[in-house]
């Protein structure tokens, strides 16, 4: 099982950029996936989750109507496009699978997650 | 939204000593609660779900009680591989949120 975010870089404020998660070792297009961020040297922040048909989506209320998370299980990928960004989006971005108990799936913790893609919101 | 705050922020141990860090939610989780250790410059690992259960692979000097508003996470024998920063969160509801994080420092 392994997620393998890219997209990640340097970004004017007011300025937009998309983020990719590419997902292998698992049936993606039956897990919940989410986003979750860190900024540097501070604490975890979950952001969004998408359900499996991408048909349901929630959003913390700090990117609420900047970001849009979305996927394409026929590629085994997940996206984040932001816009509006500001500089505290500066964060190392993780996607994350919902996690499992007892055989089941989707649950509201978080695993695995991947390396993580560094965004810096700069002039 | 609810609140995870835990404590101690920091704390020193050595190699062979028993920690126990503690997470307290702003309302009852019941038991929707995980943990998390971080290494740096690493993704956070999940060690524990459901407040207690052990996820697959983590070693058993890992241990989770607690329910309600009030949790625990223990490492008995502390191994220096057990450095890192460690995060609970709260899987009751939307938006799930994190503790502030504990740092580890043998």
């Amino acid at each position: 099982v392994q997620l393998e975010e890219s997209g990640g870089g340097l970004v004017k404020p007011g300025g937009s950029l998309r983020l990719s998660c590419a997902a292998s070792g698992f049936t993606f297009s039956d897990h919940y996936m989410n986003w979750i961020r860190q900024a540097p040297g501070k604490g975890l922040e979950w952001l969004s989750y998408i359900s499996p048909s991408g048909s349901h989506r929630k959003y913390a209320d700090s990117v609420k109507g900047r970001f849009t998370m979305s996927r394409d299980n026929a590629k085994n990928s997940l996206y984040l496009e932001m816009s509006s960004l500001r500089a505290e989006d500066t964060a190392v971005y993780y996607c994350a699978r919902a996690g499992e108990m007892l055989g089941a799936i989707n649950y509201n913790w978080f695993d695995p997650w991947g390396q993580g893609t560094l965004v810096t919101v700069s002039s | 939204d609810i609140q995870m705050t835990q404590s101690p922020s920091s704390v020193s141990a050595v190699v062979g000593d028993r920690v126990t860090i503690t997470c307290r939610a702003s309302q009852d989780i019941s038991t929707w609660l995980a943990w998390y250790q971080q290494k740096p410059g690493k993704a956070p690992n999940l060690l524990i779900y459901a407040a207690s259960t052990l996820q697959r692979g983590v070693p058993s000097r890992f241990s989770g009680s607690g329910s309600g508003t009030d949790f625990t996470l223990t490492i008995n024998s502390l191994q220096p591989e057990d450095f890192a920063t460690y995060y609970c969160q709260q899987a009751q509801s939307f938006p799930y949120t994190f503790g502030q994080g504990t740092k580890l420092e043998i």
